[in-house]
């Protein structure tokens, strides 16, 4: 699990503010780099996945930043929104899924 | 719609009870795991299964196993549950490779007391 460390372990940002985790990685061997949003009582979800032919994946309010050469990717929340409070996990992954170890985000009013 | 479920979304159990866990997919899913979350942990997986009566360990093994008799179906056993076993359990399927959508079911919250 060490291979995976996600940044930062709790967030509180303002209504209509931007959120930004990061997770950065040490295997290079990893192909496949989603984000999964966990809310209180549920499992996980995809809620948005990139490939690193790309350095950047955009939907909606949702964007992932991928930089091959400093092993990171980070996921970006524009205009947060209290309804986007949750767990947040990058879960990198070559034959086998990583996940980080999560993000607490709460949007306040 | 795709849908794993989980047999209990919350179980309390005693030290030394064997405790069952079980898991649906109606995907047709190939592959399916058990996590367990614990907070500051993230997900660790503990066994995942890519064929019926196919099983691997996964990175915390120990205390737990596993039995895959239908593609659909997934349990996790504890054989003799104790304390440091409470956790939330959470089961995946996934249809192909890791770059696949793995998707969750709601979580078993488990106390061993």
């Amino acid at each position: 699990q060490q291979q995976v460390k996600q940044s930062p372990q709790s967030l509180i940002v303002q209504k209509g503010g931007i959120s930004i985790i990061n997770c950065a990685y040490e295997n290079t061997a990893f192909d496949y780099f989603p984000w999964y949003q966990q809310f209180p009582g549920k499992g996980p979800a995809l809620l948005i996945a990139i490939r690193p032919d790309v350095s950047e994946k955009k939907e909606g309010r949702f964007t992932i930043s991928f930089n091959k050469s400093a092993k990171q990717f980070s996921l970006h929340i524009m205009d947060s929104q209290p309804g986007d409070s949750a767990t947040y996990f990058c879960a990198p992954s070559y034959q086998k899924v990583t996940f980080g170890t999560g993000t607490k985000l709460q949007v306040i009013p | 719609d795709v849908k794993v479920t989980q047999s209990s979304r919350y179980l309390v159990k005693r030290t030394g009870e064997k405790v069952f866990l079980e898991c649906v997919q109606d995907m047709d899913h190939e592959n399916m795991f058990w996590y367990r979350q614990d907070p500051g942990l993230g997900l660790r997986l503990i066994y995942f299964s890519y064929d019926v009566k196919m099983k691997e360990k996964g990175d915390i093994p120990e205390g737990y196993s596993v039995s895959r008799e239908k593609k659909e179906r997934f349990s996790l056993i504890l054989e003799s549950a104790s304390t440091n076993q409470t956790s939330m359990y959470l089961c995946a399927s996934l249809a192909g490779g890791s770059t696949d959508t793995q998707y969750f079911g709601p979580g078993t919250r488990l106390t061993v007391l």
